[in-house]
């Protein structure tokens, strides 16, 4: 299996723009999990889904942020608008029992 | 709520010298603590998991060991390549635990020659 699929991996955009992060997990992964990851803050769990619905999304930091998963293959994490303090390193993992694993990453640089 | 906190937050050892990363958590009962590696610009990368206390996982120069407060990444004679940050996570039975992890800041490991 090619492992956990995150697409782009560095986004530049600009303050106020939209936002979009690609994922596409493990075939046969019942679970996704989109995390942030800063140097202040470490790795933080946004939302989590189980079977394509959203399971728990209190890590969700704003109403800026939403995430939605339309089918078992695939998931986006939306920021709208964006701020420079949205500047991370985004994960996406996905997992069929206890363990999780994470894809590349996305670093996205707000200006 | 989960609370995970890794020691030392950054070690430095020379290729051979072995030691152990410390991982101390806090949890409305345990339902799994989790090693990670994580290379510059790479994802987390799944190393072991740990269940009860007692427990212990082995992998090449890497040994995981788990109490009921703590648990320690032991490295034995580190290599090079072994450099990298540990994470620890701990997943908990409680309120909105689910399957959701509570990771630590991580050890950033540096092996010199």
């Amino acid at each position: 299996d090619a492992g956990v699929i995150q697409s782009p991996r560095h986004e530049v955009t600009e303050m106020g723009q939209e936002v979009t992060l690609r994922c596409k997990p493990i075939s046969g992964h019942d679970y996704l999990f989109w995390y942030r990851q800063t140097m202040m803050r470490g790795l933080e769990l946004l939302i989590y889904f189980n079977n394509n619905v959203p399971i728990d999304d209190s890590g969700m930091p704003e109403d800026r942020f939403s995430a939605k998963m339309p089918n078992a293959s695939f998931s986006t994490l939306k920021i709208q608008p964006s701020e420079p303090r949205d500047s991370a390193v985004y994960f996406c993992a996905s997992s069929w029992e206890d363990t999780q694993y994470f894809g590349p990453g996305t670093r996205l640089t707000v200006l | 709520e989960d609370q995970v906190t890794q020691s030392p937050e950054a070690l430095r050892l020379q290729e051979g010298e072995s030691s152990s990363l410390n991982c101390s958590y806090t949890v409305s009962g345990l339902r799994g603590l989790f090693w990670y590696r994580q290379d510059p610009g790479k994802g987390p990368e799944f190393l072991f998991t740990l269940y009860s206390a007692g427990e212990e996982k082995e992998k090449e120069r890497l040994k995981a060991t788990l109490t009921k407060k703590e648990s320690f990444l032991h490295i034995t004679a580190p290599k090079p390549e072994d450099s990298a940050t540990y994470l620890c996570a701990v997943r908990g039975f409680g309120r909105g635990g689910g399957n959701k992890l509570t990771f630590g800041t991580g050890t950033q490991l540096k092996v010199e020659l």
